[in-house]
């Protein structure tokens, strides 16, 4: 079993709606939590991080943490075609990446549908 | 502008040779990462380095070697003892060190095929 699990879609949602997408872990050592987006033959950029139960909120995404139950979400509202690219989630035993290497999902590939 | 350049963005190698895979940052970043982005695999880290002159091996470091003579460099080469090399390969960097730090900054990728 992986680490971490993460739906790789393809997802395919209209403009404007909501969008979930999620990642399972088995690690109880996780106890940060990051959303990467990567659009297609780029590197993958930070979005988010949290490292508590519970939500957080940044413009249209909300990353949120079930750390009972080792699932994380990233909501995104009002999707734009622009949101279109594939979205990682990473994991990490603490603050500090220097000395803990992340450990990645496979990815969610997401297509907005103007 | 502050950044990782990875180069080239495309390279095709025949089978049976080495290839290097330059990674620069002008971060002044103390870690440098290099991950392997395989269809449905993620990213798989293949080596880092904390500091300079210093690295260790990653999840899937066999076939690979590194260097880190500079603290802006950390080059890759792919050498012949890796039996499937055709991938995207992305390098990394952080801060590092004991102070709060959890964003790594990831280069563009070079996109490698055996040919």
């Amino acid at each position: 079993q992986k680490e971490v699990e993460q739906d790789p879609g393809p997802l395919s949602v209209p403009e404007g709606a909501i969008v979930s997408l999620n990642c399972t872990y088995s690690n109880s050592a996780f106890q940060y939590f990051m959303w990467y987006r990567q659009y297609s033959r780029k590197g993958p950029e930070l979005l988010m991080y949290t490292y508590s139960s519970g939500n957080k909120e940044d413009g249209r995404f909300t990353a949120q943490v079930d750390k009972s139950s080792k699932y994380i979400s990233l909501f995104i509202r009002d999707s734009q075609p622009s949101d279109s690219a594939t979205y990682l989630c990473a994991m990490n035993p603490s603050l500090n990446f220097g000395n803990e290497k992340l450990t990645f999902g496979t990815g969610t590939r997401l297509t907005i549908i103007p | 502008d502050g950044g990782i350049t990875q180069s080239p963005k495309y390279l095709f190698r025949k089978e049976g040779q080495n290839v290097t895979l330059s990674c620069e940052q002008n971060l002044n970043h103390d870690a440098m990462y290099w991950y392997r982005q395989d269809p449905g695999q993620g990213l798989r880290l293949i080596y880092y380095s904390q500091i300079v002159n210093d690295f260790q091996k990653g999840d899937i470091a066999e076939g690979y070697s590194v260097s880190r003579e500079k603290k802006e460099s950390f080059p890759l080469t792919v050498t012949s003892a890796q039996k499937n090399p055709t991938a995207f390969y992305l390098c990394a960097s952080s801060s590092g060190g004991r102070q709060f730090n959890t964003e790594a900054f990831f280069g563009q990728g070079t996109r490698l095929t055996v040919v």
